[in-house]
């Protein structure tokens, strides 16, 4: 299968930690990228590779991974937190795939 | 740092050929980097449209592949995307996109793929 799977919602109090998870076969092959889309905005890298942040991101932000499965946890999330987070990574054909998304939002 | 910065008419007329340019500034457009194309319909998720190497090598997302070229200009640092015979479900915000694979060596290699490099997008209509 080329497809990336995301919860669509997910909800968090302020300050709690919450995973965000990416289901899909390529994942067994691939690290999956993680990116944050505020509204009217493009798509930032939050965590790539293993668990890569790049320059910039907060270090609340981290990547794991097991079998199928991909995470992106948040230590202590912030009311910026609130938005939308795509993980993407490359299928078995070599092409890229997004999931659909989580909107996350921040009680 | 290496900038993207998206151009191109904000409305197309069904059946006609969608064409956005991508201007790369503060670096090279002939490094080892994938130069990629993603949409977004309003109120929709990120969609791959597809990519192209320095090298010239292109992968395009299997559903758009029969409508889709991407071209890169080492001269004029730029890459292009064309997309034909457009409906109203092209119409979306395009992003272009500066991306790398990597591979994480090991008994069991590992791979990554990311876009780092993002422009700010530019709305395209389809509408008559």
């Amino acid at each position: 299968s080329s497809e990336l799977t995301q919860d669509p919602a997910v909800s968090v109090a302020l300050g709690q930690t919450v995973r965000l998870t990416c289901q899909g076969d390529s994942l067994r092959r691939y690290y999956a990228t993680w990116y944050q889309q505020k509204p009217g905005q493009a798509p930032v890298l939050v965590i790539y590779g293993r668990n890569n942040r790049p320059s910039g991101i907060p270090d609340r932000f981290s990547g794991s991974s097991s079998g199928n499965t991909a995470s992106l946890t948040i230590t202590g999330a912030q009311a910026e937190d609130e938005t939308d987070y795509y993980c993407n990574s490359r299928d078995s054909s070599g092409h890229q795939v997004f999931g659909g998304g989580t909107k996350l939002t921040v009680l | 740092q290496v900038q993207l910065q998206e151009s191109g008419p904000g409305l197309v007329r069904p059946s006609e050929t969608l064409s956005l340019t991508c201007a790369v500034s503060g670096g090279s457009i002939s490094s080892s980097d994938w130069w990629s194309w993603v949409r977004q319909s309003p109120g929709k998720g990120l969609e791959w449209i597809g990519e192209i190497y320095h090298r010239g090598n292109t992968n395009y997302n299997p559903t758009l592949k029969s409508r889709v070229t991407i071209s890169l200009d080492n001269s004029k640092k730029q890459f292009s995307l064309n997309l034909t015979s457009v409906t109203a479900a092209d119409t979306a915000v395009y992003y272009c996109a500066r991306g790398a694979d990597e591979t994480v060596q090991g008994i069991d290699p590992y791979y990554y793929y990311y876009m780092d490099v993002w422009g700010k997008g530019t709305t395209v209509t389809v509408s008559s």
